[in-house]
């Protein structure tokens, strides 16, 4: 069955620390992305991948870095992490192509403290 | 750029209304339109999707046509039930970039009993 897991599914964070959000599929997707989801803004996209070892800015990256280093594995780096950065960050994988609907996760809810 | 318009943030019904849930877009050509729905606690769901001028998508009562004339895709179903309850959201797939949705802002739906 076609999945996406994410972890840790809740973290907390004080200000200035790392923190890094892990999403893996096994679903043998090529296009992988992480949006976060705001009361009042919906799913923004933050960085996305087309294959193991690419990465590209999405609509908001500033502030985040991500690694895909496998097929199956799509990180989300915080290096300085913010109070403004509070949210929660969902993972998908999709198969490329106009009319892919992208497979999502359950979701890490992320606080900084 | 490509971007989604949801004009209601909340919509409460009754068991059995009539709903509408508008998404207009703003793209060129004809870009693939989909709706997913998100239930308390879990990520996005594909609902169905569309990609071609008067195709109508549908899934679980559900259904919606693409306007090209009017750049809209509402989401419509007929009677509705509690278990509809969720956040919809339309999103914008970007042509020649894969599967890379841009979401709109989600409509949370109440249905009371």
């Amino acid at each position: 069955e076609a999945a996406v897991t994410q972890s840790p599914r809740n973290k907390v964070a004080v200000t200035g620390g790392k923190v890094t959000l892990s999403c893996n599929q096994t679903n043998n997707h090529n296009n992988m992305y992480w949006y976060r989801q705001d009361t009042g803004h919906g799913l923004r996209l933050i960085h996305y991948s087309y294959g193991a070892g690419s990465t590209e800015k999405g609509d908001i990256p500033d502030g985040y870095k991500a690694s895909r280093p496998s097929q199956e594995n799509f990180s989300l780096i915080l290096e300085l992490a913010t109070p403004s950065q509070t949210s929660v960050y969902f993972c998908a994988s999709g198969q490329g192509g106009n009319n892919q609907a992208p497979l999502f996760g359950e979701g890490t809810r992320l606080s900084v403290l | 750029g490509d971007s989604v318009t949801q004009t209601e943030g909340q919509v409460a019904l009754s068991e059995e209304d009539f709903l509408t849930i508008h998404c207009n877009y703003s793209a060129s050509g004809y870009p693939a339109l989909f709706w997913y729905v998100q239930y308390p606690g879990e990520g996005p769901q594909f609902l169905f999707r569309a990609s071609r001028d008067k195709e109508k998508g549908s899934s679980r009562g559900f259904e919606a046509t693409y306007n090209k004339e009017t750049t809209s895709f509402h989401l419509q179903k007929a009677s509705v039930q509690e278990s509809d309850s969720a956040v919809y959201y339309c999103a914008l797939g970007g042509q020649g970039t894969g599967s890379k949705l841009s979401f709109g802002k989600g409509a949370k739906l109440t249905v009371s009993p």
